[in-house]
């Protein structure tokens, strides 16, 4: 089936760094990729989505500069989150979708959890 | 986006089977059920999906009212690694989001 990889699996920094989180589709071409933050006994808050080779779409009230969403190749979407601060602290999601069966539903990543001291 | 409503929780025993329910009183015409499931500290996992008529895969079925304002996942025989919060989704053909409401938390015992 469908797999979707993230690394890392979890990242500890200090208040002011920068982070990335890769996201991978191994084993199919991800057209579009999504991106999620969940924080503790939450929902999935959807983030942002990303078509390959395009400027990624934010939602409402999710800074772009903030985190900067690359969806360069039909494999792999990256999510930087820069001058992290403890309330970035959360579980990140990525999904990915691709086109034919791997199209009509969305396959997603074992998240990255990220804890910012 | 349409919305759907979910109870917060239910408990299942273990081999016996369980009902999710779903109320989805604003579904349009294009609107396909979708189901995702979230065991703890993962990733969401497709469960099953469909539009009008009910469907079968090898984890659940999906049984859809006929007038489609709501739906109910089966799982058959739950097992303990069914305990999971299942979420029901609303996807409209026009476009690839998941908006992601508070779901069900299925407790299953041994």
């Amino acid at each position: 089936g469908a797999v979707v990889s993230q690394h890392p699996s979890r990242v500890i920094c200090k208040s002011g760094t920068s982070v990335k989180i890769e996201c991978r589709s191994l084993d199919f071409q991800a057209t579009t990729m999504f991106w999620y933050r969940q924080f503790p006994k939450q929902s999935l808050m959807l983030m942002a989505t990303s078509n390959e080779g395009s400027k990624a779409t934010y939602e409402q009230g999710v800074e772009k500069d903030k985190f900067l969403i690359n969806h360069a190749s039909l494999t792999l979407s990256t999510l930087t989150v820069t001058s992290a601060h403890p309330e970035d602290s959360s579980f990140y999601i990525c999904s990915a979708k691709g086109r034919g069966a791997v199209g009509e539903t969305q396959y997603f990543g074992p998240g990255t959890r990220l804890l910012v001291l | 986006d349409a919305k759907t409503t979910q109870p917060n929780s239910m408990e299942s025993n273990e081999e016996e089977p369980v009902h999710l329910p779903c109320n989805h009183s604003t579904i349009s015409g294009t609107d396909y059920i979708h189901w995702y499931r979230q065991l703890p500290s993962q990733g969401p996992e497709y469960v099953i999906h469909g539009l009008t008529s009910n469907v079968n895969n090898r984890m659940a079925s999906l049984a859809i009212a006929e007038d489609r304002k709501s739906s109910t996942l089966i799982l058959h025989r739950a097992t303990l690694r069914d305990a999971a919060v299942y979420y029901c989704i609303l996807v409209s053909y026009n476009t690839d989001k998941l908006i992601f409401g508070t779901g069900t938390r299925l407790q299953v015992f041994p």
